[in-house]
């Protein structure tokens, strides 16, 4: 009963540094989405997906890039590391355009140096 | 900007004490309404759905006010394992739509 997998948990990345957070969900869920999560702060909407090839920008996009060629996978890119992207990242996924409970991965522990 | 609002805590109650947490938002369109609970150093996880009548899962008691766009969350005779951050979550719908999370209010029931 995997749910939603989310890889890696912890990252150390260098200023400039690119890399790919990975985010699967076995649920068949349409919606997908990518949450950053701050001390002293709610989760924050990086990008996020209703179905296979359809992505949108959330509250904070810049700095990520998403796709979205498969119903299971959502990976998040982050192009050129900054320290202000220093985070916890999520990944969710729901069922019915998220409008029901959302599924979270168990979040990625980013340090960028 | 769509907010979510909470109390801003932090909540320390002794153990049996009940405890209400309070959330509001500022989107009259929202369709979704939600408590989830997020332990130190995990993922949020799902507590509840909120009605528009109101829901109970055993100690735990959630309210919807569409008109003053207020939800509240109760729990009863609290235990120890009940400290972690309870965040309310609003869906969005329509353009954008997604969910959007309250800062959460973290609580710490003392033994």
């Amino acid at each position: 009963n995997a749910g939603v997998t989310q890889t890696p948990k912890f990252q150390v990345l260098k200023t400039g540094q690119s890399m790919t957070l990975q985010c699967a969900q076995d649920m068949n869920h349409e919606y997908m989405s990518w949450y950053r999560q701050d001390p002293g702060m709610g989760l924050r909407l990086i990008h996020y997906s209703v179905g296979a090839g359809i992505t949108d920008q959330g509250e904070v996009p810049n700095g990520y890039n998403v796709s979205r060629s498969t119903t299971e996978d959502f990976p998040l890119r982050l192009l050129s590391a900054a320290p202000s992207q220093t985070s916890v990242y999520f990944c969710a996924s729901s069922h019915g355009a998220g409008r029901t409970e959302a599924f979270f991965g168990q979040g990625t522990r980013l340090t960028v140096v | 900007r769509k907010e979510v609002e909470q109390d801003p805590g932090p909540f320390n109650v002794p153990e049996g004490a009940t405890v209400a947490f309070n959330c509001t938002y500022s989107n009259s369109a929202s369709q979704s309404f939600f408590w989830y609970r997020q332990d130190c150093r995990k993922e949020p996880k799902l507590l509840m759905s909120v009605y528009s009548s109101g829901n109970e899962d055993g100690r735990f008691t959630a309210q919807l006010n569409r008109a003053s766009q207020y939800i509240s969350l109760l729990i009863r005779d609290s235990k120890l394992s009940d400290s972690a951050t309870y965040l309310c979550v609003v869906f969005w719908g329509g353009d954008g739509q997604n969910f959007v999370f309250g800062p959460g209010t973290r609580l710490s029931v003392l033994p």
